[in-house]
């Protein structure tokens, strides 16, 4: 079966501009997940659904940031008004059930450069 | 403040020479810790799962291990292929609280 896909795996905006990250999970999933990641760390969460519900957005860095998982399947992050210090590489998890212990499986993650 | 410190930062060992890599946490109550390898340009894969202390989980050259304040990833006769850079995480016990609490890794070479 296929693994998380995310897309585009590369985006270039210019400061300002708004931009749509996809996520789509393994087939099944409940739980997903999006995370940060800058250069040379860990990855930093930033938001968490099981199923349509968004459970947790603890970790959002402004209200620039949005995340939608309208069907309970493909999530979409979006970041409004780019900042150059939103440059990072975005991951998005999925996870089988809704059990904090069960494994998340990685996308390969989009980086996205801000100008 | 729970936090996820991992050493050293990077290590680079000899092919066959075995070492261990470390994961301190101090966290108000740990429901689970991972370790994840990650390659350049890819998302985190998935190594293992420890719940509690004493427990150890093995995987073709890889060892980890679980204490009350650490855990140890132990890579025996590690060949170029494993270099990585490998995370940990732990997930704490507070409830519906689903996400996970990342080091920073170690990022290790394997020269042949």
């Amino acid at each position: 079966g296929a693994g998380v896909s995310q897309s585009p795996r590369y985006k270039v905006a210019k400061r300002g501009q708004d931009v749509a990250l996809r996520c789509d999970p393994i087939s099944g999933h409940v739980s997903l997940f999006w995370y940060q990641q800058a250069l040379g760390q860990g990855p930093e969460f930033l938001t968490y659904f099981q199923n349509e519900a968004q459970l947790d957005k603890s970790g959002l860095p402004s209200d620039r940031f949005f995340a939608e998982r309208p069907e309970g399947s493909v999530s979409t992050l979006k970041i409004q008004r780019t900042q150059q210090e939103d440059s990072a590489v975005y991951l998005c998890a999925s996870s089988f059930g809704g059990a904090g212990t069960d494994t998340q499986y990685f996308g390969p993650g989009t980086r996205l450069t801000v100008l | 403040e729970d936090q996820v410190t991992q050493s050293p930062e990077a290590l680079r060992l000899q092919e066959g020479e075995s070492s261990s890599l470390n994961c301190s946490y101090t966290v108000s109550g740990l429901r689970g810790l991972f370790w994840y390898r990650q390659d350049p340009g890819k998302g985190p894969e998935f190594l293992f799962t420890l719940y509690s202390a004493g427990e150890e989980k093995e995987k073709e050259r890889l060892k980890a291990t679980l204490t009350k304040k650490e855990s140890f990833l132990h890579i025996t006769a590690p060949k170029p292929e494993d270099s990585a850079t490998y995370l940990c995480a732990v997930r704490l016990n507070a409830g519906n609280n689903r996400k996970l609490i990342w080091g920073l890794g170690t990022s290790l070479a394997v020269n042949p």
